[in-house]
């Protein structure tokens, strides 16, 4: 079986550049997750999707960030403009249903802003 | 107040030996408890769950709950250089929309 699949892992940019990251979830996972890493921090979460209806984004900051999950597969995550404290490591996860706490991750995609 | 805690480390043990993890979280009504491991550079991977109060054993991994006390721990036995990692322990909340949070992770470094 196929894991999470993340793209690209990594990117660097320049601050004021857009930047996004994409995501293919397990097959017939219904629910994925963006979650930000920081170095000698957890994740946390950015946004979470149950299909493609983002259920919780309280956390996304909306003035620059952005996602979708178009026909609630795949999903993209996108950031305009980056600044230099955006740098940190992008996961993506999925699980089968909302609330299990059986997260599996992608790889993730690491971004250093200059 | 961070609603996981965990202390970041390192804890360093000597290879054979039982390595034991902590972790406390602040929402009484917690319900389900997590241990991701995390090597250096990738990503986090479940290793145990535990849902009811006390032990559950799986192989070297014993995951500890006490909700009363508000803490979960893991105890990794006969600790092995490739067990050196970052634990991390997710908490599901009942009113936190479901969506683990994660502690910083206690980062674990066994020694030959």
């Amino acid at each position: 079986e196929a894991g999470v699949v993340q793209s690209p892992r990594y990117k660097i940019i320049e601050k004021k550049q857009p930047v996004a990251f994409w995501c293919n979830p397990i097959s017939g996972h219904n629910t994925l997750y963006w979650y930000l890493q920081n170095l000698g921090q957890g994740p946390e979460l950015l946004i979470r999707y149950e299909n493609e209806e983002a259920v919780d984004d309280s956390q996304l900051p909306k003035d620059r960030f952005s996602a979708e999950r178009l026909k609630g597969v795949d999903s993209t995550l996108k950031i305009q403009p980056a600044e230099l404290g955006d740098s940190a490591v992008y996961l993506c996860a999925s699980s089968y249903t909302g609330g299990s706490g059986e997260l599996f991750f992608g790889e993730g995609s690491r971004l250093t802003v200059l | 107040q961070k609603e996981v805690e965990q202390n970041s480390g390192p804890l360093s043990v000597p290879e054979g030996a039982i390595a034991s993890l902590n972790c406390t979280y602040s929402d009484r009504g917690s319900q389900s408890f997590f241990w991701y491991r995390q090597y250096s550079g990738k990503s986090p991977e479940l290793i145990m769950f535990i849902y009811s109060n006390g032990d559950k054993e799986d192989g070297r991994f014993t995951a500890q709950l006490n909700k009363a006390s508000q803490y979960v721990s893991l105890l990794i036995r006969d600790s092995q250089p490739s067990d050196s990692a970052t634990y991390l322990c997710a908490v599901i909340s009942r009113g936190g929309s479901y969506i683990p949070t994660f502690g910083r992770g206690t980062s674990l470094i066994v020694h030959p």
